[in-house]
Protein backbone atom coordinates (compact mmCIF):
# COMPACT_ATOMS: atom_id res chain seq x y z
CA UNK A 1 0.00 0.00 0.00
CA UNK A 2 1.50 3.68 -1.06
CA UNK A 3 1.95 6.13 1.90
CA UNK A 4 0.95 9.52 2.35
CA UNK A 5 2.26 11.79 -0.42
CA UNK A 6 2.88 15.59 -0.10
CA UNK A 7 3.91 17.77 -3.28
CA UNK A 8 5.61 19.70 -3.53
CA UNK A 9 8.49 18.46 -1.07
CA UNK A 10 9.91 21.93 -1.50
CA UNK A 11 8.91 25.19 -2.09
CA UNK A 12 10.45 28.87 -1.93
CA UNK A 13 7.76 32.03 -1.91
CA UNK A 14 8.15 35.92 -1.65
CA UNK A 15 6.40 37.49 1.53
CA UNK A 16 2.69 38.32 0.48
CA UNK A 17 2.34 35.32 -2.18
CA UNK A 18 -0.06 32.81 -1.56
CA UNK A 19 0.94 28.68 -1.59
CA UNK A 20 -0.83 25.78 -2.07
CA UNK A 21 0.63 22.52 -0.62
CA UNK A 22 -1.57 18.71 -1.46
CA UNK A 23 -1.53 15.76 0.45
CA UNK A 24 -2.59 12.08 -0.97
CA UNK A 25 -3.39 10.00 2.24
CA UNK A 26 -3.20 6.05 2.58
CA UNK A 27 -6.00 4.17 0.13
CA UNK A 28 -8.97 3.96 2.50
CA UNK A 29 -8.05 6.62 4.62
CA UNK A 30 -10.60 9.55 5.12
CA UNK A 31 -9.11 11.46 7.66
CA UNK A 32 -6.27 13.95 7.18
CA UNK A 33 -4.70 16.42 9.68
CA UNK A 34 -2.16 19.13 8.62
CA UNK A 35 0.47 20.12 10.71
CA UNK A 36 3.61 22.70 10.75
CA UNK A 37 6.99 22.33 12.54
CA UNK A 38 9.18 25.41 13.19
CA UNK A 39 12.50 25.29 15.23
CA UNK A 40 10.39 28.24 17.29
CA UNK A 41 7.20 26.41 17.77
CA UNK A 42 7.40 23.14 17.43
CA UNK A 43 5.41 20.78 16.22
CA UNK A 44 2.10 22.67 16.40
CA UNK A 45 -2.01 21.39 14.75
CA UNK A 46 -3.82 22.99 11.93
CA UNK A 47 -6.52 21.41 11.36
CA UNK A 48 -8.01 17.97 10.58
CA UNK A 49 -10.38 16.92 7.79
CA UNK A 50 -12.57 13.90 7.34
CA UNK A 51 -14.80 13.40 4.79
CA UNK A 52 -14.81 16.83 3.33
CA UNK A 53 -15.79 18.32 6.36
CA UNK A 54 -13.16 20.08 8.91
CA UNK A 55 -13.37 18.84 12.41
CA UNK A 56 -10.90 20.74 14.42
CA UNK A 57 -8.83 23.76 13.37
CA UNK A 58 -5.34 24.74 15.58
CA UNK A 59 -4.82 28.46 16.66
CA UNK A 60 -3.82 29.63 13.63
CA UNK A 61 -4.54 32.68 11.80
CA UNK A 62 -7.38 32.81 9.12
CA UNK A 63 -4.63 32.77 6.43
CA UNK A 64 -4.37 28.78 7.37
CA UNK A 65 -7.22 27.45 5.42
CA UNK A 66 -7.39 23.75 3.60
CA UNK A 67 -10.14 21.55 2.16
CA UNK A 68 -10.63 18.33 1.49
CA UNK A 69 -11.99 16.48 -1.46
CA UNK A 70 -14.15 13.31 -2.19
CA UNK A 71 -11.33 11.22 -2.93
CA UNK A 72 -10.07 12.02 0.48
CA UNK A 73 -7.09 14.44 -0.74
CA UNK A 74 -6.60 17.42 1.25
CA UNK A 75 -5.16 20.56 0.28
CA UNK A 76 -3.75 23.26 2.37
CA UNK A 77 -3.52 27.26 1.80
CA UNK A 78 -2.06 29.93 3.03
CA UNK A 79 -2.10 33.32 1.57
CA UNK A 80 -0.39 36.31 2.31
CA UNK A 81 2.48 34.57 3.47
CA UNK A 82 4.71 35.82 6.09
CA UNK A 83 8.39 34.63 7.01
CA UNK A 84 7.52 33.39 9.97
CA UNK A 85 5.60 30.91 7.95
CA UNK A 86 8.87 29.06 6.95
CA UNK A 87 8.43 25.65 8.33
CA UNK A 88 8.13 22.22 7.41
CA UNK A 89 4.38 21.38 6.98
CA UNK A 90 3.47 17.88 7.39
CA UNK A 91 0.26 16.04 6.75
CA UNK A 92 -1.31 12.48 8.24
CA UNK A 93 -3.72 10.31 7.62
CA UNK A 94 -5.66 8.25 9.34
CA UNK A 95 -8.75 5.72 8.53
CA UNK A 96 -11.45 7.52 11.10
CA UNK A 97 -10.96 10.59 12.79
CA UNK A 98 -8.14 10.60 14.63
CA UNK A 99 -9.95 11.06 18.35
CA UNK A 100 -11.37 7.49 17.62
CA UNK A 101 -9.06 5.50 16.23
CA UNK A 102 -5.11 7.17 17.23
CA UNK A 103 -2.55 5.70 15.09
CA UNK A 104 -1.89 8.49 12.41
CA UNK A 105 0.55 8.29 9.46
CA UNK A 106 2.73 10.72 8.07
CA UNK A 107 4.11 12.30 4.64
CA UNK A 108 7.55 13.15 4.16
CA UNK A 109 6.32 16.68 4.23
CA UNK A 110 6.53 19.99 2.23
CA UNK A 111 9.47 22.43 3.68
CA UNK A 112 8.44 25.67 2.55
CA UNK A 113 11.02 28.92 2.84
CA UNK A 114 9.43 32.21 2.69
CA UNK A 115 11.99 35.09 1.85
CA UNK B 1 -4.67 26.29 26.78
CA UNK B 2 -3.15 22.98 27.12
CA UNK B 3 0.85 22.63 28.08
CA UNK B 4 2.80 19.16 27.07
CA UNK B 5 6.12 19.08 28.66
CA UNK B 6 8.89 16.76 28.05
CA UNK B 7 11.66 16.47 29.69
CA UNK B 8 14.98 16.05 29.32
CA UNK B 9 15.27 17.88 26.27
CA UNK B 10 18.56 16.68 25.72
CA UNK B 11 20.02 13.36 26.32
CA UNK B 12 23.26 11.76 25.54
CA UNK B 13 23.61 8.18 26.65
CA UNK B 14 25.97 5.28 26.28
CA UNK B 15 24.91 2.07 24.66
CA UNK B 16 23.79 -0.64 26.80
CA UNK B 17 22.48 2.00 29.64
CA UNK B 18 18.66 2.31 29.99
CA UNK B 19 16.83 6.30 30.44
CA UNK B 20 13.48 7.06 30.68
CA UNK B 21 11.98 9.89 29.26
CA UNK B 22 8.63 11.80 30.76
CA UNK B 23 5.96 13.69 29.20
CA UNK B 24 3.43 15.59 31.69
CA UNK B 25 0.17 17.02 30.16
CA UNK B 26 -1.62 19.81 32.14
CA UNK B 27 -5.47 18.98 31.09
CA UNK B 28 -7.65 15.77 31.27
CA UNK B 29 -7.06 13.30 28.23
CA UNK B 30 -6.98 9.82 27.87
CA UNK B 31 -4.98 9.13 24.77
CA UNK B 32 -1.33 10.00 24.64
CA UNK B 33 1.01 9.19 21.42
CA UNK B 34 4.99 8.80 20.75
CA UNK B 35 6.20 10.08 18.13
CA UNK B 36 9.75 9.24 16.55
CA UNK B 37 11.90 11.61 14.08
CA UNK B 38 14.89 11.33 12.48
CA UNK B 39 17.03 14.65 11.52
CA UNK B 40 15.37 16.15 8.21
CA UNK B 41 12.42 13.57 7.90
CA UNK B 42 8.97 12.88 8.92
CA UNK B 43 7.29 11.92 11.94
CA UNK B 44 6.91 7.52 12.50
CA UNK B 45 4.07 6.69 14.82
CA UNK B 46 5.70 4.74 17.91
CA UNK B 47 2.91 3.95 20.77
CA UNK B 48 -0.82 5.24 20.84
CA UNK B 49 -1.73 4.90 24.76
CA UNK B 50 -5.82 5.41 25.03
CA UNK B 51 -6.24 4.35 28.31
CA UNK B 52 -5.49 4.78 31.66
CA UNK B 53 -2.86 1.97 33.23
CA UNK B 54 -1.84 1.59 29.19
CA UNK B 55 1.56 0.01 28.68
CA UNK B 56 2.69 -0.80 24.94
CA UNK B 57 5.99 -2.35 24.50
CA UNK B 58 8.56 -2.53 20.97
CA UNK B 59 11.87 -3.64 20.75
CA UNK B 60 13.95 -1.79 23.27
CA UNK B 61 11.02 0.90 23.71
CA UNK B 62 8.33 0.61 26.11
CA UNK B 63 5.90 3.65 26.97
CA UNK B 64 2.78 3.56 29.95
CA UNK B 65 0.25 6.21 30.40
CA UNK B 66 -0.94 7.17 33.86
CA UNK B 67 -3.68 10.04 33.22
CA UNK B 68 -4.18 10.57 37.03
CA UNK B 69 -1.01 11.78 37.27
CA UNK B 70 -1.27 13.30 34.08
CA UNK B 71 2.10 11.61 32.71
CA UNK B 72 3.30 9.16 30.63
CA UNK B 73 6.93 7.56 30.15
CA UNK B 74 8.94 6.53 27.31
CA UNK B 75 11.17 4.24 29.09
CA UNK B 76 14.42 2.95 26.83
CA UNK B 77 16.31 -0.38 27.57
CA UNK B 78 19.91 -1.20 26.50
CA UNK B 79 20.13 1.79 23.97
CA UNK B 80 21.85 0.94 20.88
CA UNK B 81 22.97 3.97 18.27
CA UNK B 82 19.84 2.98 16.04
CA UNK B 83 17.48 4.64 18.56
CA UNK B 84 19.31 8.09 18.33
CA UNK B 85 16.05 10.56 17.20
CA UNK B 86 14.12 13.18 18.50
CA UNK B 87 11.27 11.72 20.30
CA UNK B 88 7.63 13.44 20.84
CA UNK B 89 4.67 12.97 22.89
CA UNK B 90 1.61 14.50 21.62
CA UNK B 91 -1.75 14.44 23.93
CA UNK B 92 -5.56 14.74 22.36
CA UNK B 93 -7.93 16.82 24.19
CA UNK B 94 -10.31 14.68 25.62
CA UNK B 95 -13.12 16.71 23.42
CA UNK B 96 -10.71 15.49 20.42
CA UNK B 97 -10.80 19.29 19.61
CA UNK B 98 -7.45 19.83 19.66
CA UNK B 99 -4.05 17.78 20.02
CA UNK B 100 -0.46 19.47 21.21
CA UNK B 101 3.02 18.14 21.03
CA UNK B 102 5.43 18.07 23.66
CA UNK B 103 8.81 19.68 23.03
CA UNK B 104 11.04 16.41 21.80
CA UNK B 105 13.77 15.16 23.71
CA UNK B 106 16.42 14.67 21.26
CA UNK B 107 18.60 11.48 22.35
CA UNK B 108 21.67 10.82 21.25
CA UNK B 109 23.34 7.81 21.83
CA UNK B 110 26.94 7.24 22.08
CA UNK B 111 29.29 4.05 21.30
Amino acid sequence: KAGVTQTPRYLIKTRGQQVTLSCSPISGHRSVSWYQQTPGQGLQFLFEYFSETQRNKGNFPGRFSGRQFSNSRSEMNVSTLELGDSALYLCASSPVPREQQGEQYFGPGTRLTVT
Amino acid sequence: ELKVEQNPLFLSMQEGKNYTIYCNYSTTSDRLYWYRQDPGKSLESLFVLLSNGAVKQEGRLMASLDTKARLSTLHITAAVHDLSATYFCAVDENTGNQFYFGTGTSLTVIP
